[in-house]
């Protein structure tokens, strides 16, 4: 069965400071990926997608970046955090090809940008 | 702008009652349909997906979908305090991505 990990749970940073978030989906071969970003009781943003290695579409322009080094593996990174990026982060995949698959969610990180 | 609404709520319902959520879609060629809940804290599951006109059961849980109407419900029938949550609607048109509803907040009181 596939799964999906996504680390770390909680994370507390300075403003300014860079930021690292990792997810990796197992069980699946050629998945699309994507990150999420959930304000407090706000909605879900799509920040990124990706449909293969290197491929990355961006959804919202700030200071956030993603990457897909391998086919399984969906980073999000800053080089320096505002007050303003701080929410719940969701990695989420679905299986490419099939506008039918749902999206399938990682625990998420919870960031607070202090 | 593909456009997905739901009430915020709170929805307030008696254990044992029939909780019924509501979901409003602007794009007609929306194909796929789909509903999470969500806890407190806690990532978004899978509970429910609907591709057809109609209804759809799956234990507690009935989906219907009136693509006409541009409407998807979600029924829980027998609703329990732990169906207490956060259910959000998701809909699918041409593109594999879909736009996500904001939510609406259920509360099961006993």
């Amino acid at each position: 069965s596939q799964t999906i990990h996504q680390w770390p749970a909680t994370l507390v940073q300075p403003v300014g400071s860079p930021l690292s978030l990792e997810c990796t989906v197992e069980g699946t071969s050629n998945p699309n990926l994507y990150w999420y970003r959930q304000a407090a009781g706000r909605g879900l943003q799509l920040l990124f997608y990706s449909v293969g290695i290197g491929q990355i579409s961006s959804e919202v322009p700030q200071n956030l970046s993603a990457s897909r080094p391998q086919d399984r593996q969906f980073i999000l990174s800053s080089k320096k955090l505002l007050l303003s990026d701080s929410g719940f982060y969701l990695c989420a995949w679905s299986v490419k090809g099939q506008g039918r698959s749902p999206l399938h969610f990682g625990n998420g990180t919870r960031l607070t940008v202090t | 702008q593909k456009e997905v609404e739901q009430n915020s709520g709170p929805l307030s319902v008696p254990e044992g009652a029939i909780a019924s959520l509501n979901c409003t879609y602007s794009d007609r060629g929306s194909q796929s349909f789909f509903w999470y809940r969500q806890y407190s804290g806690k990532s978004p599951e899978l509970i429910m997906s609907i591709y057809s006109n109609g209804d759809k059961e799956d234990g507690r849980f009935t989906a219907q979908l009136n693509k006409a109407s541009q409407y998807v419900s979600l029924l829980i029938r027998d609703s329990q305090p732990s169906d207490s949550a956060t259910y959000l609607c998701a809909v699918t048109g041409g593109s594999y991505i879909p736009t996500f509803g904001r939510g609406t907040s259920l509360i099961v009181h006993p």
